[in-house]
């Protein structure tokens, strides 16, 4: 069974300043990788996803992550933040025999202050 | 494209009663997945539909049904409701699933049980 842990509930940070949101994961098998973010009473909007290539990966809102297979980590990054970045982020993987049933982390609140 | 649409916004019902919501992919996705939310228990993968079968389940209790339309519109059904059921639901719609695709969520039904 696959389980995806994100390591941090709330990640406060100054406005500007760099922010990382970690996430774990476990699987038997081959994995596609996401980052979703959700604002207040919104559904959930695609920040950027791996599956396959470049272990790099650019999104929107000038957010990146690294899929690092060995440690089995795909965290988040953005060197900037700005107010509006204050959200809920959750890291979310699907098996790739699996169709359209993601397996989500629980999710990390980011709140930035000026 | 018109983005993935879910009616109603919000609902209110009372314990025991049942309830449907429903969602529109995006035009030409053909697969439908249905999600739950709950500040306890996070994000839950319900069910997914494609090409009105079934094509993978969570683990909820048999009062959680789905079903999905030849014009690939999909409803849930939450028969004989209990409070913890009070969540927000998402859906979700892919292109087929057949490649390594992304999903495109909804923004959700609110439903509070009384």
């Amino acid at each position: 069974a696959q389980s995806v842990t994100q390591l941090d509930s709330q990640v406060p940070v100054f406005e500007e300043a760099p922010v990382e949101l970690r996430c774990n994961y476990s699987s038997s098998v081959s994995v596609y990788l996401f980052w979703y973010v959700q604002y207040p009473n919104q559904g959930l909007q695609l920040l950027l996803k791996y599956l396959s290539g470049s272990t790099l990966v650019k999104g929107i809102n000038g957010f990146e992550a690294e899929f690092n297979k060995s440690q089995t980590s795909f965290h988040l990054r953005k060197p900037s933040v700005h107010i509006s970045d204050t959200a809920e982020y959750f890291c979310a993987v699907r098996e790739t025999d699996s169709w359209g049933k993601l397996q989500f982390g629980a999710g990390t609140q980011v709140v930035v202050t000026p | 494209k018109a983005g993935v649409t879910q009616t109603p916004r919000y609902l209110i019902k009372t314990r025991g009663q049942q309830v449907t919501l429903s969602c529109s992919p995006i035009s030409g996705h053909r697969s439908v997945s249905w999600y739950q939310q709950t500040p306890g228990q996070g994000l839950q993968f319900l069910f997914e539909y494609f090409s009105e079968t079934q094509r993978n389940k969570g683990n909820f209790p048999g009062r959680f049904s789905g079903r999905q339309f030849s014009n690939s519109r999909s409803e849930m059904n939450v028969s004989t409701l209990e409070l913890g059921d009070s969540a927000l639901y998402l859906c979700a719609s892919l292109p087929s699933g057949l490649a390594p695709d992304t999903q495109y969520f909804g923004p959700g039904t609110r439903l509070t049980v009384l």
